[in-house]
C-alpha cells in the first residue's frame, strides 16, 4: 500500500528564513503523481504543484521551490526567505493508478510551519 | 475558476441527533471524496464516490453515510451523531482522481454536545 511520510511535524522559522518540508514516499507502482497543498489557518487545502514519476526536473515557482528524487523517495519543498503568510499546514500527497475503484490518493500527515516576525 | 462549496463553516449538533453535512461542486467532476481532520491525525478517508450513486468506504467509516442522487452533490450522513465524532470535515472533489489534484471546500467545523 502507499504511504506518505511527513516526519517534521512543526518548524519555527524568523522571517526571511529559508525552510525546506520534508516528505517521503513509498509505493510499488511505476506510474504516480505527487502533490504538495496548503492549509492556511482559515482552512481550506489549496493545491500548489503535482508532479509525476516520470519527471523529476526540479521546480521553482517565486520563492517555492521543490526537489524530486526518485533514488530517495522523496519530494520536498522549500521555501526562500520565508514570510508571514506562508504559516500554513502543509501536505504532501501521492496517488497511484491502481484500480479504477480503489482508494488510490493517500496524504500525509502534515507539517505545521509557523514564521515568527 | 474551482469552487467546492460546503454548507456551514460551524455546525453545533446534540449526541444522538442525525447530522447532514452537504457538499456541492461546480467543476463537472466524477470524483467527490469527504475526509476528517484532527489533530497530529492528518486527513483521514471516509467516503469518496466515482460517479453518481456509486459510493466506496474509505478507510474510517464506521458511524457516517453518503448519498450522492447528483453528479455535483456529495452529501455525508452523521446517522447519529456522537462526540467523538467533533472534528473539522473536508469535501473535495477531482476530475481524475489518479492525474489530477484535489479540489477543497473550506470545511465544516462540527461540534458534537
Amino acid at each position: 500500500a502507499q504511504k506518505v511520510t511527513q516526519a517534521q511535524t512543526e518548524i519555527s522559522v524568523v522571517e526571511k528564513e529559508d525552510v525546506t518540508l520534508d516528505c517521503v514516499y513509498e509505493t510499488r507502482d511505476t506510474t504516480y503523481y505527487l502533490f504538495w497543498y496548503k492549509q492556511p489557518p482559515s482552512g481550506e487545502l489549496v493545491f500548489l504543484i503535482r508532479r509525476n514519476s516520470f519527471d523529476e526536473q526540479n521546480e521553482i515557482s517565486g520563492r517555492y521551490s521543490w526537489n524530486f528524487q526518485k533514488s530517495t523517495s522523496s519530494f520536498n519543498f522549500t521555501i526562500t526567505a520565508s514570510q508571514v503568510v506562508d504559516s500554513a499546514v502543509y501536505f504532501c500527497a501521492l496517488s497511484e493508478a491502481g484500480d479504477n475503484y480503489g482508494q488510490n490518493f493517500v496524504f500525509g500527515p502534515g507539517t505545521r510551519l509557523s514564521v515568527l516576525p | 475558476d474551482v469552487k467546492v462549496t460546503q454548507s456551514s463553516r460551524y455546525l453545533v449538533k446534540r449526541t444522538g441527533e442525525k447530522v447532514f453535512l452537504e457538499c456541492v461542486q461546480d467543476m463537472d467532476h466524477e470524483n467527490m471524496f469527504w475526509y476528517r481532520q484532527d489533530p497530529g491525525l492528518g486527513l483521514r478517508l471516509i467516503y469518496f464516490s466515482y460517479d453518481v450513486k456509486m459510493k466506496e468506504k474509505g478507510d474510517i467509516p464506521e458511524g457516517y453515510s453518503v448519498s450522492r442522487e447528483k453528479k455535483e452533490r456529495f452529501s455525508l450522513i452523521l446517522e447519529s451523531a456522537s462526540t467523538n465524532q467533533t472534528s473539522m470535515y473536508l469535501c473535495a472533489s477531482t476530475l481524475d482522481r489518479f492525474r489530477q489534484p484535489q479540489h477543497f471546500g473550506d470545511g465544516t467545523r462540527l461540534s458534537i454536545l
